[in-house]
């Protein structure tokens, strides 16, 4: 079965410096992934996805990902921090055969002024 | 457009007690979904819908857990009776016709149940 395994619950950045949140899936298929975003008291919110193609992503708020398969990685960036982005955020993979996302356990960003 | 809505945002019930957790997806989504956080751990799927129709349901925990999905408009989940360990954050989400991994399902704020 597909796992997803997002290392550090918690992750802490100065204003300004790269944010860098790590995900690995578990299947020697790669999945469709995703990287969600929950901010205070919101839903979750797409930041990106890969389905097929470019392995470089881009997603909303200057985010993107890179998805590497010999490491079967999928880890979010974004060069420069700022304060709106603390938030929870989560990474999923679509299990083949269905419908349904597997989750990390998510990683709590904290912006530190 | 309205996005997912979820009612109750909170809910504190006792031990024992029934819950019923509301879900209103996106106007034309068939496909609805029920997840389930439990503190400190990941988003675990709970079951599908498509349109009224329970697509797979193999994430339910067991038999007091009940979802059904009337019109295949909203959805309701209902919990009876209630135990500790079904506290957590409840997500409904929602995708257009069609479905397939390809397509972006959209989550609600979430309902936060407490079993006390």
């Amino acid at each position: 079965a597909q796992s997803v395994t997002q290392l550090g619950s918690h992750v802490s950045v100065s204003e300004g410096a790269l944010v860098l949140l790590r995900c690995n899936y578990s299947s020697s298929v790669p999945p469709y992934l995703f990287w969600y975003v929950q901010y205070p008291n919101q839903g979750l919110q797409l930041l990106l996805k890969y389905t097929t193609g470019a392995t470089l992503v881009k997603g909303i708020n200057g985010f993107e990902a890179e998805f590497k398969k010999s490491e079967t990685s999928f880890h979010l960036t974004k060069p420069s921090a700022h304060m709106s982005d603390a938030a929870e955020y989560f990474c999923a993979a679509h299990n083949f055969g269905n419908e349904k996302l597997t989750f990390g356990t998510g990683t709590r960003l904290t912006i530190i002024p | 457009e309205a996005g997912v809505t979820q009612f109750p945002s909170h809910s504190v019930i006792e031990k024992g007690q029934t819950v019923t957790l509301r879900c209103d997806p996106i106007s034309g989504h068939d496909n609805l979904y029920w997840y389930r956080r439990v503190m400190g751990k990941e988003i675990k799927f709970l079951l599908h819908f498509v349109k009224e129709s329970k697509q797979d349901e193999s994430g339910m925990p067991n038999n007091r857990f009940l979802a059904e999905r009337t019109g295949g408009t909203y959805s309701t989940l209902k919990v009876q009776p209630a135990e500790l360990e079904d506290s957590g954050v409840y997500f409904c989400a929602s995708s257009p016709p069609g479905g397939g991994r390809n397509t972006e399902a959209f989550f609600g704020q979430g309902t936060r149940l407490t079993v006390v």
